[in-house]
């Protein structure tokens, strides 16, 4: 069964910490692994990494995919209170399904 | 661009009443998802489609859901009759081939 298990589930930090949140899949035919946020409403999409090694980056937000441990990363550092959502990963089974993770719900308290 | 777009936003209403929830997809996807999340389960795959056809509805609870698709920019989801444990944010995304995908921002259905 196809299925994608992030760590932690939960996570309290203050700001200006720097944080790290994990994602690990198994799926029968991996095209992509996406990371999304969803504070009030709906997911936005943050990073879709296709490449294992390849760094992605967006202002203090980077993510990281490691096809050989089936696991990626999404790094945030000089945390702030705007942070504060929940973090999804998904991977695209090639033509077949998005599979999410149950998301990491990050708080980052003044 | 509009981005996807759901309705109503809000449902409260009595258990054993149906329940109409639709959604238009982003113009040119080609693969429409409904998604039902709550506190205790998470986000959960209820049915998609592929240029309308429904692919994998394997995720819906019951008989008393039911999805369609007439046309490439309209989908509903109905549940009937509903009961208190349906009350969830119901969420429409859809994609095109590869894509990420784009969220609408959910109907908050209350069954009471």
């Amino acid at each position: 069964e196809d299925k994608v298990v992030q760590s932690p589930l939960s996570l309290v930090v203050h700001e200006g910490d720097t944080v790290t949140l994990n994602c690990s899949y198994e799926v029968t035919n991996f095209r992509s692994l996406l990371w999304y946020k969803q504070e009030k409403k709906a997911p936005t999409f943050l990073f879709m990494l296709t490449s294992s090694g390849i760094e992605k980056k967006s202002g203090r937000l980077s993510s990281i995919l490691d096809k050989k441990e089936l696991s990626s990363i999404l790094n945030i550092t000089a945390t702030q209170t705007g942070d504060s959502a929940i973090y999804l990963c998904a991977v695209d089974n090639y033509g077949q399904n998005f599979v999410f993770g149950p998301g990491t719900r990050l708080s980052v308290l003044p | 661009d509009a981005g996807v777009i759901q309705s109503p936003r809000h449902e409260v209403t009595e258990m054993g009443q149906e329940v109409t929830l639709r959604c238009k997809p982003i113009s040119g996807h080609n693969s429409l998802f409904w998604y039902r999340q709550t506190m205790m389960r998470g986000l959960e795959l209820l049915i998609y489609f592929n240029n309308n056809v429904p692919i994998d509805d394997s995720g819906m609870p019951e008989d008393r859901f039911s999805a369609k698709m007439p046309n490439a920019s309209f989908s509903t989801l109905k549940i009937q009759p509903s009961e208190p444990r349906d009350s969830a944010v119901y969420f429409c995304a859809s994609t095109f081939s590869g894509q990420p995908q784009h969220f609408g921002d959910g109907t908050r259905l209350s069954i009471l």
